[in-house]
């Protein structure tokens, strides 16, 4: 039982290159997130997704695109990439919310994404 | 719009030493509430959790949390700090099916 795996580990970019992220999770879990981590700022949201083939906007998703083709699965895009997306990139998943509440998420090691 | 907030970025403890770190959230009704460690190149891993029930809540690693709805806090405490102790920790509250992070809290553990 791997939990969440995040793929790569490290990359660094040129401004204008696009790359994806990848993140699995084997704990059957519906729910997957993609967040960035900066300096300060905590972790923030920039897609989730609720199932397999569902997609939604968290509070920072411009310049990404994310998939969810299957459950297992929950790719991140970046189609030009630009400085200030020079992050850490973190994917989490959990289980549906019970009767509106909240659910644990657990988390993937990370994604140190350098954009030069 | 909800939100959480730590207000200590960076807390410097001796080793032994008792340990309270903050967390406020923005009112609302049954907040669920959520306190993660990160240490250094790794990813979040879960301390404890409050949904309802008994206001004090036990975690892992000696850590536990007590939920105060009248100060709209949810501080994390430890009774006697361990060097292994030092890492990044988040407050969060629970939205929808999504988590709601405050900006961390950087534990400095000295000698």
């Amino acid at each position: 039982n791997a939990g969440v795996t995040q793929t790569p580990k490290f990359r660094v970019l040129k401004t204008g290159q696009s790359m994806t992220l990848l993140c699995a999770q084997d704990m059957n879990h519906e729910y997957m997130y993609w967040y960035r981590q900066d300096p300060g700022m905590g972790l923030r949201l920039i897609h989730y997704s609720v199932g397999e083939g569902t997609t939604a906007k968290g509070e920072v998703p411009d310049g990404y695109n994310v998939s969810r083709l299957k459950k297992q699965n929950f790719l991140l895009g970046l189609e030009s990439a630009a400085p200030s997306q020079t992050s850490v990139y973190f994917c989490a998943s959990s289980y549906s919310p019970l009767a509106g509440g909240p659910n644990e998420q657990f988390f993937g090691p990370g994604t140190r994404l350098t954009v030069l | 719009a909800q939100s959480v907030t730590q207000p200590d970025i960076h807390i410097t403890v001796s080793e032994g030493a008792s340990l309270e770190l903050r967390c406020n959230y923005s009112y609302g009704a049954t907040p669920y509430l959520f306190w993660y460690v990160q240490s250094p190149g790794q990813g979040l891993q879960l301390l404890l959790k409050y949904f309802s029930g008994d206001t004090l809540v036990q975690g892992i690693k000696g850590f536990e949390a007590e939920f105060k709805r009248s100060q709209s806090s949810f501080n994390l405490r430890k009774p006697s700090v361990h060097w292994s102790d030092a890492a990044e920790y988040f407050c969060a509250r629970g939205q929808g099916g999504k988590l709601i992070f405050g900006q961390g809290t950087e534990l400095s553990v000295k000698p």
